[in-house]
C-alpha cells in the first residue's frame, strides 16, 4: 500500500529553536493534512490544506501546499516543551475518501 | 476527540480468541474507518465505509471484518486473533464530499494478543 514520504523520522531539539518536516510523495494529493499524536491520544489534526501553493497558520505552526500538489511542508516555531510528540502528513486524492498517512517525525523537545 | 468513541481502550486476548472493538459518532458523518498503527508504520487503513450499509477493503483488511448497520456504528471484528494483530486501532470519521473535510479519531484501543 501507498504511504507518503515523510522527513525526518526523529528530531531533537531545544526549546525556542523552529522546526521543519516534509511529506513527499509520486502521485498527486488534493488535500494535504497535517496532525499531533500525543502518547496514549488519537491524531488530532492541526492544519488542513486543500489548494497547491496555499500556505496556512495556527499559531507557531505553518503549513505549505506544495506548488506540484505531491508535497507539504510544516514548520514550528519557537518549539516550547508541549511540542513533543509524533507528527504525521496525511494526504487525500481527488474522488478518493481514503486517507494515506506518513509513518510520522517523532520531535523530541528540551528545556 | 470530537464525538468518536471506541470501546475498549485496551484489550488483551488469546490467540484464535474473537472480538469486537467498537465505534461510534455522534456527528452524522457519512464516512467511517479505522486504521492500525504499528511503531514506524504510520496509520494504516484496515476498511471504510462511506455510509450504512456499504464498506470496502482498505490497505490491510486481512483477518478483520466490518459492518456498518447505523449511521453512527462501525465495529471492527476480530475472528480469530493473531499476535500480527497486536497493534493500537484507530477509528475515525467525516463527512463524505471530498475537499474541506476533517477527519476526527477516536482515543484509540490498544489490542495485545498473547
Amino acid at each position: 500500500g501507498q504511504q507518503l514520504n515523510q522527513s525526518p523520522q526523529s528530531m531533537f531539539i531545544q526549546e525556542g529553536e523552529d522546526v521543519s518536516m516534509n511529506c513527499t510523495s509520486s502521485s498527486i494529493f488534493n488535500t494535504w493534512l497535517w496532525y499531533k499524536q500525543d502518547p496514549g491520544e488519537g491524531p488530532v489534526l492541526l492544519i488542513a490544506l486543500y489548494k497547491a501553493g496555499e500556505l496556512t497558520s495556527n499559531g507557531r505552526l505553518t503549513a505549505q501546499f506544495g506548488i506540484t500538489r505531491k508535497d507539504s511542508f510544516l514548520n514550528i516555531s519557537a518549539s516550547i516543551p508541549s511540542d513533543v510528540g509524533i507528527y504525521f502528513c496525511a494526504g487525500l486524492k481527488g474522488g478518493s475518501e481514503k486517507l494515506v498517512f506518513g509513518k510520522g517525525t517523532k520531535l523530541t523537545v528540551n528545556p | 476527540n470530537a464525538g468518536v468513541t471506541q470501546t475498549p481502550k485496551f484489550q488483551v486476548l488469546k490467540t484464535g480468541q474473537s472480538m469486537t472493538l467498537q465505534c461510534a459518532q455522534d456527528m452524522n458523518h457519512e464516512y467511517m474507518s479505522w486504521y492500525r498503527q504499528d511503531p514506524g508504520m504510520g496509520l494504516r487503513l484496515i476498511h471504510y465505509s462511506v455510509g450504512a450499509g456499504i464498506t470496502d477493503q482498505g490497505e490491510v483488511p486481512n483477518g478483520y471484518n466490518v459492518s456498518r448497520s447505523t449511521t453512527e456504528d462501525f465495529p471492527l471484528r476480530l475472528l480469530s486473533a493473531a499476535p500480527s494483530q497486536t497493534s493500537v486501532y484507530f477509528c475515525a470519521s467525516s463527512h463524505t464530499g471530498g475537499v474541506g473535510n476533517t477527519i476526527y479519531f477516536g482515543e484509540g484501543s490498544w489490542l495485545t494478543v498473547v
